[in-house]
């Protein structure tokens, strides 16, 4: 079966630094591109970054743009965000998906003094 | 950016009935639309892609269709499980923006 597993939520203070991670386990993990996608409590699903299964290509949304970097390591099966820079409003549930078909159960990262 | 908006935001109606979700890009996608599931404190379900068609294993209640710029979302008899919040999704180009949610509540 497909699994996506993040970790590496948290809190931090506005301006701070974090990087989430994301496991993916059995499919081959070198195959598929891999999004992440966040929701604010309360909110609607916001696509923030996308990354090719080689790695060579990356896409931003315009609101994280310049903040945040998606990698990943396909020989350890993991996908990662690095968010900078973060404000209050990233305050969110971070998703990783597999391209449009199988997601993760989200990591809460919170943003807050 | 192609935007997506979907309506209604909200619906009430009851286990039985047909009720159908609308989701307008502003662009043309073809067909590179996507339909998800959300429950609470749960992650999306993906539901319908290529506009129509079914995910395995959703059950056939629910159907899909539409190209261009207007798609619809159909449940055929609602179910007690299919109280939930349901978004639509283009995937033709990044950034791949999401509707804003339809929340089905029961009536």
């Amino acid at each position: 079966d497909v699994q996506l597993v993040e970790s590496g939520g948290g809190l931090v203070q506005p301006g701070g630094s974090l990087r989430v991670s994301c496991v993916g386990s059995g499919y081959p993990f070198s195959h598929y591109s891999m999004n992440w996608v966040r929701q604010a409590p309360g909110k609607g699903l916001e696509w923030i970054s996308a990354i090719s299964n080689t790695g060579t290509s990356t896409y931003y949304a315009d609101s994280v743009k310049g903040r945040f970097s998606i990698s990943r390591d396909n020989d350890k099966n993991s996908l990662y965000l690095q968010m900078n820079s973060l404000r209050v409003e990233d305050t969110a549930f971070y998703f990783c998906a597999r391209d449009i078909t199988y997601w993760g159960q989200g990591i809460l990262v919170t943003v807050s003094s | 950016d192609i935007q997506m908006t979907q309506s209604p935001s909200t619906l009430s109606a009851s286990v039985g009935d047909r009720v159908t979700i609308t989701c307008r890009a502003s662009e043309d996608i073809v067909t590179w639309l996507a339909w998800y599931q959300q429950r609470p404190g749960k992650a999306p379900k993906l539901l319908i892609y290529k506009a129509s068609i079914l995910e395995g294993g959703v059950p056939s209640r629910f159907s899909g269709s539409g190209s261009g710029t207007e798609f619809t979302l159909t449940i055929s008899s609602l179910q007690p499980d299919d109280f939930a919040t349901y978004y639509c999704q283009h995937y033709i180009s990044y950034p791949y923006t999401f509707g804003q949610g339809t929340k089905l509540e029961i009536k």
